[in-house]
């Protein structure tokens, strides 16, 4: 079983839309959550992070923890075509240093 | 500022043949890591350094190697290339390895082994 999972997608939905993003975890132990975003042939960026269970705002995203569920979620409102691109979870776990990224999911947003 | 830079963008190589990806940051960040992204697999951690002299083995090292000499520079030097390391190959730098310390990224290269 691997440690984070995230389905690959792709997800296709049209300009406006509310776009839920998910990713599940095995390890309570793990401590912060973080989404980093990836354009086509470019490098992945930090979107926002987050430690806490509950909702971080950030703009038209949300990032959502449920540590009891051991579940992630970004939510992007009014979705874009600028945000056409591959979301990746990554958990870390500030015990072991280690940073783990889910598999990314595929948005594109027509 | 150019941030993390790597080189060459793009390389094919022969099964057996060596070669050294470059990679170098400029933001004096004491962190380096190389990662590998295969499609359904996400980001895999090869090797990291925690600063000048010190490395250490990710998630998949084998078949790479690498030191760090500089603050600023980071090879990955594959040995003896095999078709199973085909992938897009990440550098990322940062202050270092924390939940609000970002990993900043290069565009990668992207390697074809035949």
């Amino acid at each position: 079983q691997k440690e984070v999972e995230q389905d690959p997608g792709p997800l296709s939905v049209p300009e406006g839309a509310i776009v839920s993003l998910n990713c599940t975890y095995s390890n309570s132990a793990f401590q912060y959550f973080m989404w980093y975003r990836q354009y086509s042939r470019k490098g992945p960026e930090l979107l926002m992070y987050t430690y806490s269970s509950g909702n971080k705002e950030d703009g038209r995203f949300t990032a959502q923890v449920d540590k009891s569920s051991k579940y992630i979620s970004l939510f992007i409102r009014d979705s874009q075509p600028s945000d056409s691109a591959t979301y990746l979870c990554a958990i870390f776990s500030g015990n072991t240093g280690k940073l783990i990224f889910g598999q990314g999911t595929t948005l594109q947003v027509k | 500022n150019a941030g993390v830079t790597q080189t060459p963008k793009f390389q094919v190589l022969k099964t057996g043949q060596s070669m050294t990806l470059q990679c170098a940051q400029d933001m004096n960040h004491e962190y380096m890591s190389w990662y590998r992204q295969d499609p359904g697999m996400g980001l895999r951690l090869i090797h990291y350094s925690v600063g000048a002299g010190i490395t250490d083995q990710g998630e998949v090292p084998n078949g790479y190697n690498v030191s760090r000499s500089t603050t600023e520079d980071f090879p990955l030097r594959l040995l003896s290339a095999a078709p199973s390391q085909t992938s897009v190959y990440f550098c990322a730098s940062g202050p270092s390895i924390s939940y609000n310390s970002p990993l900043h990224f290069g565009n990668g290269t992207r390697l074809t082994v035949t």
